[in-house]
């Protein structure tokens, strides 16, 4: 089992929509988590950290965090074309110093 | 503000030629990554650096060589490339293990192994 897993893309939905990304972590320790929008060509940049059981909300993006089914997820509502890209769960997997572990990435294409 | 600097931005080498990537950031973080992106990959972590004078395998280590120069610098190096090594390289740095701080990263180094 990979230690950070995303399901699989590429996900397309119509503008104004709420885009779901979803990712599982094996590492039952870890206590951070990041999401990161990478456009292409470039590199990736943080869009939202979570650390506690729940929601945390930032404008259009929500994370939300269950520690006990092991699950992260990003919902961003009202998407725009400019959303495209690719989205990368980050998982600190501290069982093995701290490293950070990304997934594979889930792509994002919201159509006009 | 610079942040991460990765030198070169791009590089194309031929199987068997060596060469070291450079990497540089300003933030006073203590950690420092490498990580390689194929495509439909993510990001695979190479090799870490946790503080100045400490160094940890990644992931993908084989073929890959660091030094953590100083507190700033982070440097990769591939003594023999493979064309396995055709690859998008990331440097990254954080305070990850004392605040929690996500990591920073560079704009990446394109690499080409003929």
């Amino acid at each position: 089992q990979k230690e950070v897993e995303q399901n699989s893309g590429p996900l397309s939905v119509p503008e104004g929509a709420i885009a779901s990304l979803n990712c599982t972590y094996s590492d039952r320790g870890s206590q951070s988590f990041f999401w990161y929008r990478q456009y292409s060509g470039k590199s990736p940049e943080l869009i939202m950290s979570i650390y506690s059981n729940g929601d945390k909300e930032d404008g259009r993006f929500t994370a939300q965090l269950n520690k006990a089914s092991q699950y992260v997820s990003l919902l961003i509502r009202d998407s725009q074309p400019s959303d495209s890209a690719t989205y990368l769960c980050a998982v600190v997997i501290y069982n093995q110093g701290g490293k950070l572990i990304f997934g594979q990435g889930t792509e994002l294409s919201v159509k006009p | 503000n610079a942040g991460v600097t990765q030198t070169p931005k791009f590089q194309v080498l031929k199987t068997g030629q060596s060469m070291t990537l450079q990497c540089a950031q300003d933030m006073n973080h203590n950690s420092m990554y490498w990580y390689r992106q194929d495509p439909g990959m993510g990001l695979r972590l190479i090799y870490y650096s946790a503080s100045e004078g400490t160094t940890d395998k990644g992931e993908v280590p084989n073929g890959y060589n660091v030094s953590r120069l100083n507190k700033r610098e982070f440097s990769l190096r591939l003594e023999s490339a493979a064309p396995s090594q055709t690859s998008v390289y990331f440097c990254a740095s954080s305070t990850l293990g004392v605040s929690n701080q996500p990591q920073h990263f560079g704009d990446g180094t394109r690499l080409s192994i003929l």
